[in-house]
């Protein structure tokens, strides 16, 4: 079982939708999560973390936590093309390490 | 966010060349950086875990005599890929883990290699 675990995709939404991402976890000890969005050809950028049970919302992005049921998600609200990209979940894991998940690709079409 | 840079950003060289790329934390000080590799339509590979003042940790299958990590300081890390083949071209990506926000990892641009 990888340690954390996001379905590859592709999720394709229509532009102006919710786009809902997933992402699952084996590490109780996991205390922080991020998301990362990678445009084709680019690094990785930072676009959310969190770390308490529950919601945390910035601009068009909310992040889920449910530490109970090992579960984390993005929603991206209005969805626009230039969501276009691949998400990366990423958990801080009691091993002292960021493990990331193998990503999901998100499709927005107009 | 944090900054980190990478340099060069794109690099080409002959095939038994050696090729240096530095990773270095701008805005905060990083006692653990991270090389990763990646290959087009695949995931991140992480390769090692630099430390500062200490030998790198190396992930299954690295070798660490080809790919050389020095983190001499807290803010700049190394990665030298010694003796370099067409099979070593990637795009290679370092991070930097700021310990006063978390943990939370920032990654630079990037450094696309293409060994000929």
């Amino acid at each position: 079982q990888k340690e954390v675990e996001q379905n590859s995709g592709p999720l394709s939404v229509p532009e102006g939708a919710i786009a809902s991402l997933n992402c699952t976890y084996s590490d109780r000890g996991s205390q922080s999560f991020f998301w990362y969005r990678q445009y084709s050809g680019k690094s990785p950028e930072l676009i959310m973390s969190i770390y308490s049970n529950g919601d945390k919302e910035d601009g068009r992005f909310t992040a889920q936590l449910n530490k109970a049921s090992q579960y984390v998600s993005l929603l991206i609200r209005d969805s626009q093309p230039s969501d276009s990209a691949t998400y990366l979940c990423a958990g801080y894991s009691s091993a002292s390490k960021i493990i990331f998940g193998s990503g999901t690709r998100l499709s927005i079409r107009p | 966010g944090a900054v980190v840079s990478q340099h060069p950003s794109r690099v080409i060289c002959k095939s038994g060349t050696s090729v240096k790329i530095e990773c270095r934390s701008l805005d905060f000080q990083a006692t653990t950086m991270f090389w990763y590799r990646q290959f087009p339509k695949q995931s991140l590979m992480l390769m090692a875990t630099s430390n500062e003042g200490s030998k790198a940790t190396y992930e299954q299958g690295v070798e660490k005599d080809k790919f050389l990590i020095n983190h001499a300081s807290l803010t700049l890390s190394t990665l030298t890929v010694t003796s370099a083949h067409p099979e070593d071209s990637s795009f290679y990506i370092c991070s930097a883990r700021d310990r006063t926000a978390r943990e939370t990892q920032y990654f630079g641009p990037g450094t696309r290699l293409l060994v000929l």
